[in-house]
C-alpha cells in the first residue's frame, strides 16, 4: 500500500524557516518524480514544487523561488522541502504528492506563519 | 502561466441527478502529441484530494464509471452521472502542459 507521511509542520514567526519532510512507502521512491503542493485555509490547491527521480531537475512556483528548496534522499525513501524566509501568506496545509498525475498525496501538515 | 477557470454548480444538486464541471485553460492544452495534458482531482471535506481523470478522459484506477472526462484544447467538462453522496466535496481541474503547473479554483458539489 502506497503511503506518503509528512511531518515537520508547525507555527512559526515570520522570518523564520522550517523543514518539511515525507516519508514514502509501498512503491519503489527513487523512481518517480515527487512534488509538495499546497493548500491555504479555505482556499484552492498551489503546487509549488517537483523534484525528478534522481534529483537532476528541481521547478518551482514563483511564489516560493529563492525562499524553498526541494530535496530528497532516496537511501531514506524521503522528500524534502526546505522554507526559508517564511510569510504569512505561506500559512497553508502542505502535501507531498507522488508523480504526475498526483496518483497519491499525503494527509498534509499545517504550517502556520504569524507573530 | 497558464490560468484554468471554473464554473459553479447550481448547488444542491438532486441525489441521482447528473452534473458537470466545467474547466477552461488560458492555452490549449493539446500537446502535438495528440494527448490533452489535463487532470481532474476531487477534495471530499477534510481529507487529502484524489485524482479521478488523467489525460483529460483517462479514469484513475479505482475510480467509479460514473465519472466521465471529455474536452477541447482549452474547454474541459468533467460529467459525474448520478450523482451520490460520497460525490461530495470540491473538485480541481489542473493543466500540466507547462511550469508551473496550475490548478483551477475549485467547484464545489453539494447533494440535495
Amino acid at each position: 500500500e502506497v503511503q506518503l507521511v509528512e511531518s515537520g509542520g508547525g507555527l512559526v514567526k515570520p522570518g523564520s524557516s522550517l523543514k518539511l519532510s515525507c516519508v514514502a512507502s509501498g512503491f519503489t521512491f527513487s523512481s518517480y518524480g515527487m512534488h509538495w503542493i499546497r493548500q491555504a485555509p479555505k482556499k484552492g490547491l498551489e503546487w509549488i514544487a517537483l523534484i525528478y527521480y534522481d534529483s537532476s531537475n528541481k521547478y518551482y512556483a514563483d511564489s516560493v523561488k529563492g525562499r524553498f528548496t526541494i530535496s530528497r534522499d532516496n537511501s531514506k525513501n524521503t522528500l524534502y522541502l526546505e522554507m526559508n524566509s517564511l510569510r504569512s501568506e505561506d500559512t497553508a496545509m502542505y502535501y507531498c504528492a507522488k508523480r504526475q498525475p498526483f496518483d497519491y498525496w499525503g494527509q498534509g501538515v499545517m504550517v502556520t506563519v504569524s507573530s | 502561466d497558464i490560468v484554468m477557470t471554473q464554473g459553479a454548480l447550481p448547488n444542491p444538486v438532486p441525489s441521482g441527478e447528473s452534473a458537470s464541471i466545467t474547466c477552461q485553460s488560458s492555452k490549449s492544452l493539446l500537446h502535438s502529441n495528440g494527448k490533452t495534458y489535463l487532470n481532474w482531482y476531487l477534495q471530499r471535506p477534510g481529507q487529502s484530494p484524489q485524482l479521478l481523470i488523467y489525460w483529460m478522459s483517462t479514469r484513475a484506477s479505482g475510480v467509479s464509471d460514473r465519472f466521465s472526462g471529455s474536452g477541447s484544447g482549452t474547454d474541459f467538462t468533467l460529467k459525474i452521472s448520478s450523482v451520490e453522496a460520497e460525490d461530495v466535496g470540491v473538485y480541481y481541474c489542473q493543466q500540466f502542459l507547462e511550469y508551473p503547473l496550475t490548478f483551477g479554483s475549485g467547484t464545489k458539489l453539494e447533494i440535495k
